[in-house]
């Protein structure tokens, strides 16, 4: 069965550096990715999505990729604040599948 | 809009009580989703509903796991009876069911059975 990794270590880092979070995906390609963020005791926000067929998505300060020979999408935060310590949630489907797969999620912390 | 709307926010039930978990999805939106989330198993899709047809229950636990979606503007969960290992988090979750495919979450219902 399809299986999505995440790095279970939280990711420390300072302020004003770029965060890169990795997504690692067994078996077949998933047709489309998507990243969510979540506070504790909050549900999951959306962030965004990158299909099989694209390299790159930017929005705003976040960027994610998507390499489907290393089987991988890094989620990047440029210029990092305190405010975007959350769990970030790498989430794979497929066409015609709206169900999502998700992983366990990395915890990041920005140091002020 | 309000977003995705759950009830209870909090429950606490002791072990064989019957359990019912109510949502109310975005309007418009004609996917619905049941998750569980624990912290050893993340975030599992339960069951999912497409025009208030059930698409997928492979990921509901066992025959005291039951939900429903009688409209397009309710869904429950019903577990009966409840156990200990039933404590985690549900979240709902809407998504509009066109060309998007991301989905909306509900704030959870945090449920613990003693």
């Amino acid at each position: 069965s399809q299986k999505i990794e995440q790095n279970s270590e939280a990711l420390n880092i300072q302020e004003g550096k770029t965060a890169t979070l990795t997504c690692n995906y067994t078996n077949y390609s998933p047709a489309y990715l998507q990243w969510y963020r979540q506070d504790p005791g909050r549900g999951p926000v959306f962030l965004l999505l990158i299909r099989e067929n694209e390299k790159e998505k930017r929005k705003e300060r976040l960027k994610v990729t998507f390499d489907t020979t290393l089987k991988q999408s890094l989620f990047h935060i440029t210029a990092s604040q305190p405010a975007d310590s959350a769990t970030y949630l790498c989430a794979q489907g497929s066409t015609g599948r709206r169900a999502l797969t998700f992983g366990s999620g990395t915890r990041l912390q920005v140091q002020p | 809009d309000a977003g995705v709307i759950q009830s209870p926010r909090h429950e606490v039930t002791e072990m064989g009580q019957e359990v019912t978990l109510r949502c109310k999805p975005i309007s418009g939106h004609n996917s619905l989703f049941w998750y569980r989330q624990t912290m050893m198993r993340g975030l599992e899709l339960l069951i999912y509903f497409n025009n208030n047809v059930p698409i997928d229950d492979s990921g509901m636990p066992e025959d005291r796991f039951s939900a429903k979606m009688p409209n397009a503007s309710f869904s429950t969960l019903k577990i009966q009876p409840s156990e200990p290992r039933d404590s985690a988090v549900y979240f709902c979750a809407s998504a509009t069911g066109q060309n998007s495919y991301e989905q909306y979450f509900g704030p959870g219902t945090r449920l613990t059975v003693t």
